[in-house]
């Protein structure tokens, strides 16, 4: 357990409406990432972190914003959720950002955009 | 291009037997990681093994292990003794100078008893 929750677990929204998701941390690492997993695709970056207001995009950050205010929270935007933006969203930390550092998953939120 | 590749959709294996899932990446930097992560029905991911660019030594944790081919540009992992709880999607994935992880698309194992 890497000390990771993610809230809400599980989202039903409407097009065009805004969204957030949280990611907590008790582990006090630096780097946080949100990835989003689609069919077919595995993970893929969304957006991620390497500080407290510090935060640089992804490959696939179009449609989304974040923030970190404190070192233990990370949240995600969807400011207008589209259909494309149905999906199940990870969290994840790492200690550094070198290639030899694993990254460790928080739970998942399921987010659906009807 | 894509950076990892699994070529096995989906695999079966009967329980205590061994099962090998495929792994093929694509990279010019000398410095890399490479992961292996499962995804049980549950959806949660969890890290499985590393193997870095530079180790000289094939990566082990318990009943999972690393083939590492550098020259061939291979990872694959090697299960040994299957267990029902091995059923699951299996991700393999890199991590070059920058920070993220790229993942291939999944290999999903059913251990048959």
């Amino acid at each position: 357990d890497a000390g990771i929750t993610q809230s809400p677990r599980h989202k039903v929204t409407e097009t065009g409406t805004p969204v957030t998701l949280r990611c907590h941390q008790t582990e006090n690492h630096r780097y946080m990432y949100w990835y989003r997993q689609d069919p077919g695709h595995g993970l893929r970056l969304i957006h991620y972190s390497y500080g407290v207001k510090d935060t640089d995009k992804g490959e696939v950050s179009d449609g989304y914003s974040v923030s970190r205010s404190k070192t233990e929270d990370f949240l995600l935007t969807l400011e207008s959720a589209t259909s494309s933006q149905t999906s199940v969203y990870f969290c994840a930390i790492s200690r550094a950002g070198s290639s030899t550092d694993t990254q460790y998953f928080g739970p998942g939120t399921r987010l659906t955009v009807l | 291009a894509q950076k990892i590749t699994q070529t096995q959709p989906g695999m079966f294996v009967q329980e205590k037997e061994a099962v090998t899932l495929d792994c093929t990446y694509d990279t010019s930097d000398p410095s890399y990681g490479l992961f292996w992560y499962k995804q049980p029905s549950s959806g949660e991911m969890i890290f499985l093994i590393y193997q870095g660019s530079y180790d000289q030594q094939n990566a082990t944790e318990g009943r999972y292990s690393l083939n590492f081919q550098k020259a061939r540009k291979s990872a694959n992992l090697v299960i040994s003794a299957s267990q029902l709880g091995d059923s699951a999607m299996y991700f393999c994935a890199m991590r070059e100078t920058d920070y993220k992880l790229s993942f291939g698309a999944g290999t999903t194992v059913t251990v048959r008893a």
